[in-house]
């Protein structure tokens, strides 16, 4: 079975400062993980995926993340956040070992706030 | 990435009546098509999964019945709320997906239902 965990319902950042939105899965084979992010009364936008490969993966809007295997975290990083960036940031999984069904389960999600 | 619509992008009706709601891919050929909801300040909650040509498959506690889903097309997928309560309001979002594992979610604008 394959679980994904966002701990935190909302982060609060000053503009400027970095961001990090915490991320932590539970898969029975290798992950195929994803960050979504969605503003107000919106649909969801691709931000980035991690696939295979390099453990940092770069997305859109300046974002980044980082596959860490032994801490099976995912954790989604800006070096300076924006104003611009509030929204609600979603955490999907897609577990490798899934007899072929391939449904992401997607985390509770978590508001981010820059301030100004 | 894939452009997808959702039509309308809000709607109120009566309790009692029937509501459709429909999904396009504009440049995507959707194999798969998922309908999800949203509670305010929550995160999705996945109703069902359809595949082109073929019944849709819906996750536990929904009602197949009340929630119509019709994937006649490659590029288009309706959700017909049948006998509207003030429950079913809710934030109804359409994603589609090309099959593959690594493959991103593509995610329609929403649907704001508003039943009085």
């Amino acid at each position: 079975a394959q679980s994904v965990a966002q701990p935190e319902d909302q982060v609060n950042v000053a503009e400027g400062n970095p961001l990090t939105v915490k991320c932590t899965y539970s898969v029975s084979g290798n992950p195929y993980l994803f960050w979504y992010v969605q503003y107000p009364n919106r649909g969801l936008q691709f931000l980035l995926k991690y696939i295979t490969g390099d453990n940092l993966v770069k997305g859109s809007y300046g974002f980044e993340a980082e596959f860490n295997k032994s801490q099976t975290s995912f954790h989604l990083k800006k070096p300076s956040a924006l104003v611009s960036d509030s929204a609600l940031y979603f955490c999907a999984v897609r577990d490798t070992n899934q007899g072929g069904s391939y449904i992401p389960t997607f985390g509770r999600g978590t508001s981010l706030i820059v301030h100004p | 990435g894939a452009v997808v619509s959702q039509h309308p992008s809000r709607v109120i009706c009566k309790s009692g009546t029937s509501v459709k709601i429909e999904c396009r891919s504009l440049d995507f050929q959707a194999t798969t098509m998922f309908w999800y909801r949203q509670f305010p300040k929550q995160s999705l909650m996945l109703m069902a999964t359809s595949n082109e040509g073929s019944k849709a498959t819906y996750e536990q506690g929904v009602e197949k019945d009340k929630f119509l889903i019709n994937h006649a097309s490659l590029t288009l997928s309706t959700l017909t709320v049948t006998s509207a309560h003030p429950e079913d309001s809710s934030f109804y979002i359409c994603s589609v997906w090309g099959g593959s594992p690594t493959d991103t979610q593509y995610f329609g604008p929403g649907t704001r239902l508003t039943v009085l």
